[in-house]
């Protein structure tokens, strides 16, 4: 399988401090992507972040990708409580085009 | 990016019944795809949707149960069939990037099913 996987599952932070998830991944990918759900919603895509680049910045956001061990990061710095989500990565199966397969999340709150 | 729609946004339905669900995409788009999310839980993909194709089923999903419409480039329909509890979920709808590329996925709101 593919599957992403994000770690932590959970995690809890204060308002103003950095949060840190993981994804990792099992087969080659094309193209790794970040996306925020909050509570009982629709999916917000975040960032996508090429297999031949290594960083990318969006904002408060920082995405890295180390394809040798087949993992990414998300980075969101001076969280805020609108941050509280559940944050998921997708990776597709190394074809252009095909359907992209979920990691199973990480639900942040930022507590004020 | 593509603006996507979904209706219903939430229905509570009985068992034995069935529901469709309606995707609208604000431009023509290549691919459309239909996932599950359970409570709690990630998406997981029933199906992708090509216009003028059957569409194809993941593993553990199949027509019977979920049947799905491509008419056009900009509208999609699942229907969940002889619905059970355990069809109770958030059903999402995403369609590739269009003319921007295909490489990023955009999402509808959801549609919260409630079987009882």
């Amino acid at each position: 399988s593919q599957q992403g996987e994000e770690d932590p599952q959970a995690l809890s932070i204060q308002e103003g401090e950095n949060a840190t998830m993981n994804c990792s991944y099992k087969t080659s990918i094309n193209n790794l992507q970040w996306y925020r759900q909050n509570s009982g919603r629709g999916l917000v895509h975040l960032i996508l972040i090429r297999s031949n680049e290594r960083e990318k910045h969006s904002g408060r956001l920082r995405v890295t990708l180390d394809t040798s061990k087949k993992s990414s990061s998300l980075l969101i710095t001076a969280s805020r409580a609108a941050d509280t989500a559940s944050y998921f990565c997708a990776t597709d199966g190394g074809n252009y085009g095909q359907n992209f397969v979920f990691g199973p999340g990480t639900r942040l709150s930022v507590l004020p | 990016s593509a603006v996507i729609s979904q209706k219903p946004s939430r229905d509570i339905c009985q068992r034995g019944t069935s529901l469709t669900i309606q995707c609208q995409v604000d431009s023509q788009v290549t691919m459309m795809f239909w996932y599950r999310q359970q409570p709690g839980q990630s998406l997981t993909l029933i199906a992708t949707a090509n216009q003028g194709s059957e569409a194809t089923y993941e593993s553990g999903f199949v027509i019977d149960k979920f049947p799905i419409s491509r008419p056009n480039l900009t509208f999609s329909t699942l229907t969940v069939s002889n619905m059970s509890p355990e069809d109770s979920s958030i059903y999402l709808c995403s369609a590739d990037g269009g003319a921007s590329g295909i490489y990023e996925q955009y999402f509808g709101p959801g549609t919260r099913l409630t079987v009882t």
